[in-house]
């Protein structure tokens, strides 16, 4: 079971937009609009930052947006911010097993505040 | 908003098993939602492990799955992760997780829990 492909690193100035990638197949990302997003910083646990391709949670900014074409979804992230230096991870529902839950995350990607 | 909170042994001895349990606060486990195990080995990315329903309806990596069994015990607000015959390659810092919405497998996560394999 392969890891979604991501960029190893991206990395923008403050107030910049940055987008990260998340490539998979048509058995994960391509066949179900079932993509999250997390941020994580050192030392600490995940934090959801998008759920089912393009929603938000409560309390999560606007400056955090999601899409989805064909095999590859993306994180954008707009008026970047120091705090947004941290680990991106992406995670796809996979169909792979067949008609059970069944997931697979991307490989990562370190977004840096120039 | 749910707590989560892993505990378990934080040293296993090779070919031995690794058992973890995750306690539940301020939400009831048999109210819903998929409960389950993610894994980060030190340095690296995370790793899909298991989900759980709390009726019981369990779900695992297909990559882990002869080795994994995850549980659910509804009157002590809990559940459970035991992966049997463990290397060098399952230390790892292991969290427990809830669903968020949808097929989100983990809106909530617990502070982690790091678990070494060595003799």
């Amino acid at each position: 079971q392969s890891a979604l492909t991501q960029p190893a690193s991206v990395s923008g100035a403050p107030g910049q937009s940055i987008t990260i990638s998340c490539t998979g197949t048509s058995s994960d990302v391509g066949g179900y609009n079932h993509v999250s997003w997390y941020q994580q910083h050192p030392g600490k646990a995940p934090k959801l930052m998008i759920y089912e391709v393009n929603n938000r949670p409560s309390g999560i900014s606007n400056r955090f947006s999601g899409s989805k074409s064909a095999n590859t979804a993306s994180l954008s992230i707009s008026g970047l911010q120091a705090d947004d230096e941290a680990d991106y991870y992406c995670v796809s529902y996979s169909g792979r097993t067949g008609r059970t839950l069944d997931y697979v995350f991307g490989t990562g990607t370190k977004v840096t505040v120039l | 908003q749910v707590q989560l909170q892993e505990s378990g042994p934080g040293l296993v001895k090779p070919s031995e098993t690794l058992s973890l349990t995750c306690d539940v606060s301020d939400y009831s486990i048999s109210s819903g939602y998929y409960w389950g195990w993610i894994r980060q080995p030190p340095g690296k990315g995370l790793e899909w492990i298991a989900t759980i329903y709390g009726d019981g309806r369990s779900y695992y990596n297909p990559s882990l799955r002869s080795r994994v069994a995850i549980s659910v015990d509804t009157s002590k607000n809990q559940f459970s992760l035991r992966l049997n015959s463990v290397t060098a390659a399952d230390t790892a810092v292991y969290y427990c997780t809830r669903q968020y919405s949808g097929y989100d497998p983990a809106g909530y996560w617990g502070p982690g829990t790091l678990v070494a394999v060595s003799s």
